[in-house]
C-alpha cells in the first residue's frame, strides 16, 4: 500500500468556523508533512512530524494547529481561517533516511474560506 | 533569484516528441527529486536522485552534481504526460525540507 489518504476531497468553510483535515497513510512511513499549495505556485511546507514529534513548523500562524496522534495519522485543526488561506493543502510521509526521503503525497483537500 | 530554477516555464509538444525539462540548482544538495502534478491533482514522486541516472518506463532522469544541474527526458511523448513537472532539492543538511522549483507546465496534444 503506497497511498496516502486525504479527508474530506474539498471543504468550505466561514471564518468563525472549526475544522479539521485529517490524512493517513499505511506504508510505516515515520516522517510526515503538510504543504500549503496555491494556484500555478509550488507547494509551501507548514509542518514537519518526525516519529510522532513535531520537527519542523515553518512560522505558521497559529490557526493552523497539527497533531499527530499516532505513527498513522495526521490532523490540520483549522479555526478563524482567513480567504487568503483558501488553497489546496497537501499531506506527504517518508521513511527517514540518510540522503534525502522520496515523499509520497495525498490527493489533497480543496479547502474554500469564505 | 530562486535556488531551484526550472525551464522552460511551458512547454507544447505534439504526441511522439522527445521532451527535455532542466533544473539547475546553486546549493549544495544531498538529493533532488522530479515530481509530477496533474491539474488540480496531488503529486506523485517520479525520481529521487543523488548522482547518475535513474529509467521509469518512458522516463528518464538525470543529475550533474559538479554542474548542478538535471534533466527530465521523457520518450515518446503521450497527451497524458500532460501535467506540470517539479524539480526539488534536499538541502541545508535536512532531508525533510524540500526547495522547489516553479515548474514546468507540459502540453502534449495529440
Amino acid at each position: 500500500d503506497t497511498e496516502v489518504t486525504q479527508t474530506p476531497k474539498h471543504l468550505v468553510m466561514g471564518m468563525t468556523n472549526k475544522k479539521s483535515l485529517k490524512c493517513e497513510q499505511h506504508m510505516g512511513h515515520r516522517a510526515m508533512y503538510w504543504y500549503k499549495q496555491k494556484a500555478k505556485k509550488p507547494p509551501e511546507l507548514m509542518f514537519v512530524y518526525s516519529y510522532e514529534k513535531l520537527s519542523i513548523n515553518e512560522s505558521v500562524p497559529s490557526r493552523f494547529s497539527p497533531e499527530c496522534p499516532n505513527s498513522s495519522l495526521l490532523n490540520l485543526h483549522l479555526h478563524a481561517l482567513q480567504p487568503e488561506d483558501s488553497a489546496l493543502y497537501l499531506c506527504a510521509s517518508s521513511q527517514p533516511g540518510r540522503d534525502g526521503d522520496t515523499q509520497y503525497f495525498g490527493p489533497g483537500t480543496r479547502l474554500t474560506v469564505l | 533569484k530562486n535556488e531551484v530554477e526550472q525551464s522552460p516555464q511551458n512547454l507544447t509538444a505534439q504526441e511522439g516528441e522527445f521532451i527535455t525539462i532542466n533544473c539547475s540548482y546553486s546549493v549544495g544538495i544531498s538529493a533532488l527529486h522530479w515530481l509530477q502534478q496533474h491539474p488540480g491533482g496531488g503529486i506523485v514522486s517520479l525520481f529521487m536522485l543523488s548522482s547518475g541516472k535513474k529509467k521509469h518506463g518512458r522516463l528518464i532522469a538525470t543529475i550533474n552534481i559538479q554542474e548542478k544541474h538535471s534533466s527530465l527526458h521523457i520518450t515518446a511523448s503521450h497527451p497524458r504526460d500532460s501535467a506540470v513537472y517539479i524539480c526539488a532539492v534536499n538541502s541545508g543538511g535536512s532531508n525533510y525540507k524540500l526547495t522547489f522549483g516553479k515548474g514546468t507546465l507540459l502540453t502534449v496534444n495529440p
